[in-house]
């Protein structure tokens, strides 16, 4: 089956630098990849997602680059702010099969990112 | 509009107790999906499943545990003679019908068994 590491497991930059953050997956057959904010005590909120089909997907201050060929994703934040500091999850999914619409995620541990004022 | 909702946030159980986990989709949404997450881990898938219809229960335990969606009302897990390694937050997720892709969490329930 399919499984998604990240890395690093901890993260501190100094408020105004950029983060990355970086997964591998190991199925070729993964074709979609969400990235997950989650806050404690709180359930993950999707915060930016790309399918294969493309490299790069941007949203204001957040972008995820795809490379198939080495199987890795990363995501990138720029200017953070203290309000980034969270725990973020990468993921991966198969396209559907038999009946399913859509298929269950397999997510990465986790990066805690630290953002000091 | 409403985002997926569950309930109870927290619920605590004896060992041997039963849970049942609700999950309320976001409006229009006909897929759910329930992931386990342990301290320090990330989300561990255990089913996906369509109005009255279990399409994915691979990462579901083979004992104790069932889950359901039936046409009316929200989704339940069932946790039956619930033990100390049930203890987690418990996650729903819905994505629109469709071959959509996005998958929405909940809040969560965070399951105490003493």
């Amino acid at each position: 089956g399919e499984n998604v590491e990240q890395h690093p497991s901890t993260l501190s930059v100094q408020e105004g630098d950029s983060a990355v953050i970086k997964c591998t997956y190991s199925d070729s057959a993964s074709n979609y990849f969400p990235w997950y904010k989650q806050e404690l005590g709180k359930g993950p909120q999707l915060i930016i997602d790309i399918r294969s089909n493309v490299g790069e997907k941007k949203d204001q201050r957040i972008a995820v680059t795809l490379n198939k060929t080495a199987k890795h994703f990363s995501l990138h934040i720029t200017e953070t702010q203290p309000e980034d500091s969270a725990v973020y999850f990468c993921a991966a999914s198969r396209p559907p099969v038999g009946t399913g619409a859509n298929s269950k995620l397999t997510f990465g541990k986790g990066i805690t990112l630290s953002v000091r004022p | 509009n409403a985002g997926v909702m569950q309930n109870p946030r927290h619920l605590v159980r004896r060992r041997g107790q039963e849970a049942r986990l609700r999950c309320s989709p976001m409006k229009g949404h006909s897929h759910v999906y329930w992931y386990r997450q342990l301290p320090e881990e990330g989300l561990k898938f255990m089913v996906y499943l369509q109005k009255e219809n279990i399409i994915d229960e691979s990462g579901m335990p083979k004992e104790r545990f069932s889950a359901e969606f039936p046409k009316e009302g929200p989704s339940i897990l069932r946790i039956q003679q619930v033990v100390r390694g049930d203890s987690a937050a418990y996650f729903c997720a819905s994505s629109p019908p469709g071959l959509g892709y996005e998958q929405y969490f909940g809040p969560g329930t965070r399951l105490t068994v003493t």
